[in-house]
């Protein structure tokens, strides 16, 4: 079974601290995989997007990177701010048959406090 | 360009009543996606569509549940007989082919008393 799970399930730190987001899959054979921010009770919003041959990707403060073999990505997130409070997804495409379907971790809940 | 729309944001309903979402995707997009997300949980596959055409259904969506997308524009998913089980948040998502970035509505989320 595919599956995605992301550690930790919830992070508080103070404003202005870098900090990383895990995210493992069990099946190595991905298409891409991608980011996603979500805030309470709303849609969800792309960060960023890594293809299978890529290792990493930037936007801003954001960094993805992905490590194909090991089964895992992780978001940096540097000079952490408030408003960048919400939940953090992660999901994988698996292409083929399945392309565009995304298996989703359960996310993790950031909190950066003033 | 005003994104992808949902509507009702917002639907409480009795159990076993059939309830209908609907879904404008972004102009041009070809592929619509329905997910659903359970508090605390990340979103699960539904089903979705190229153009007109109902390419994949996940086993989650069990006979009750019907998707159409009628002239490959908007899309409606409904719930007939719905149960407690199926209150959720309900999201749609559109791409275009071979461009991966879906990008999602609002979502409606959906409360069975």
């Amino acid at each position: 079974k595919q599956e995605v799970t992301q550690i930790p399930a919830a992070l508080s730190v103070p404003e202005g601290e870098n900090l990383v987001l895990n995210c493992s899959f069990t099946d190595s054979a991905i298409y891409n995989l991608q980011w996603f921010r979500q805030d309470p009770g709303k849609g969800l919003t792309s960060l960023l997007l890594i293809q299978s041959s890529q290792r990493e990707q930037t936007s801003g403060r954001l960094n993805a990177s992905l490590d194909k073999s090991s089964g895992r990505s992780t978001l940096y997130i540097a000079a952490s701010q408030p408003g960048d409070s919400a939940t953090y997804l992660c999901a994988v495409d698996y292409g083929g048959t399945s392309y565009g379907k995304l298996t989703f971790g359960q996310g993790t809940i950031l909190t950066v406090h003033p | 360009d005003t994104g992808v729309s949902q509507d009702p944001r917002h639907k409480i309903t009795k159990r076993g009543q059939n309830v209908t979402f609907r879904c404008d995707p972004i102009s041009e997009h070809n592929r619509l996606y329905w997910y659903r997300q359970t508090l605390g949980q990340g979103p699960e596959f539904l089903t979705y569509f190229q153009n007109e055409a109902q390419l994949e259904k996940s086993r989650l969506l069990s006979d009750r549940f019907s998707a159409e997308r009628p002239k490959g524009s908007f899309s409606t998913l409904e719930i007939q007989r719905t149960e407690q089980g199926d209150s959720a948040m309900y999201l749609c998502a559109s791409s275009l082919v071979r461009e991966e970035t879906q990008y999602f509505g609002p979502g409606t989320r959906l409360l069975v008393l």
